[in-house]
């Protein structure tokens, strides 16, 4: 199985900061590494897909990055709605799995 | 717009079974894959199951492979996960997920709300 890493587990930020998550595979996943946001009592969501994608509706201010084994999510101005849990998951192959999940805290 | 309504869920004992279902409208049902996972609580996202578009390729992850079944009926725009010989580790919040399949399949782009499953004596 493809395991994925994430880190921090946690992190306490500001509206307005820079924010950076780390999510390490395994072994090689090429590009296909996904991340999602997750309120708490609601479902998931897609923000970023196939490595860099930024799905439809999502801002401009979530990027992705990253190929092979290590892979960021970085969120360039934390807004408040933003605080939750970010999530990785692979799509490379199965089973799919997903990361312990960042959970970003307002500072 | 895509809407995916889960249903089904409830207490049971450790070794019943029970049947969820996943309502989807706002899309062609039939051109894409589903998905569920799920979630116990306090804990993380772990996918438990993919069927594709004509139910030919089916996958489960080890942790229910044998003990659960997903199907779908295209006609009524449904997919189901028929749970047996639950287990008090079944206990979570289960998702049926979309997979876009032209982004990359094993990719969830819509969500359900979830239908929590209690597994306890």
């Amino acid at each position: 199985d493809f395991q994925l890493t994430q880190s921090p587990s946690s992190l306490s930020a500001s509206v307005g900061d820079r924010v950076t998550i780390t999510c390490r595979a395994s072994q090689s996943i090429n590009r296909y590494l996904n991340w999602y946001q997750q309120k708490p009592g609601k479902a998931p969501k897609l923000l970023i897909y196939v490595g860099t994608g930024l799905q439809s509706g999502v801002p401009s201010r979530f990027i992705g990055s990253g190929s092979g084994t290590d892979f960021t999510l970085t969120i360039s101005s934390l807004q408040p709605e933003d605080f939750a849990t970010y999530y990785c998951q692979q799509s490379y192959g199965t089973p799919w799995t997903f990361g312990q999940g960042t959970k970003v805290e307002i500072k | 717009e895509v809407q995916l309504v889960e249903s089904g869920g409830g207490l049971v004992h450790p070794g019943g079974s029970l049947r969820l279902s996943c309502a989807a409208s706002g899309f062609a049902f039939t051109s894409f894959g589903m998905n569920w996972v799920r979630q116990a609580p306090g804990k993380g996202l772990e996918w438990i199951s993919y069927i594709d578009s004509p139910s030919q390729t089916i996958y489960y992850s080890d942790s229910v492979k044998g003990r659960f079944t997903t199907s779908r009926d295209n006609a009524k725009n449904s997919l189901f996960l028929q749970m047996n010989n639950l287990r008090d580790e079944d206990t979570a919040v289960y998702y049926c997920a979309r997979d876009n399949w032209e982004i990359s399949v094993g990719t969830f782009d819509y969500w359900g709300q979830g239908t929590p499953v209690t597994v306890s004596s």
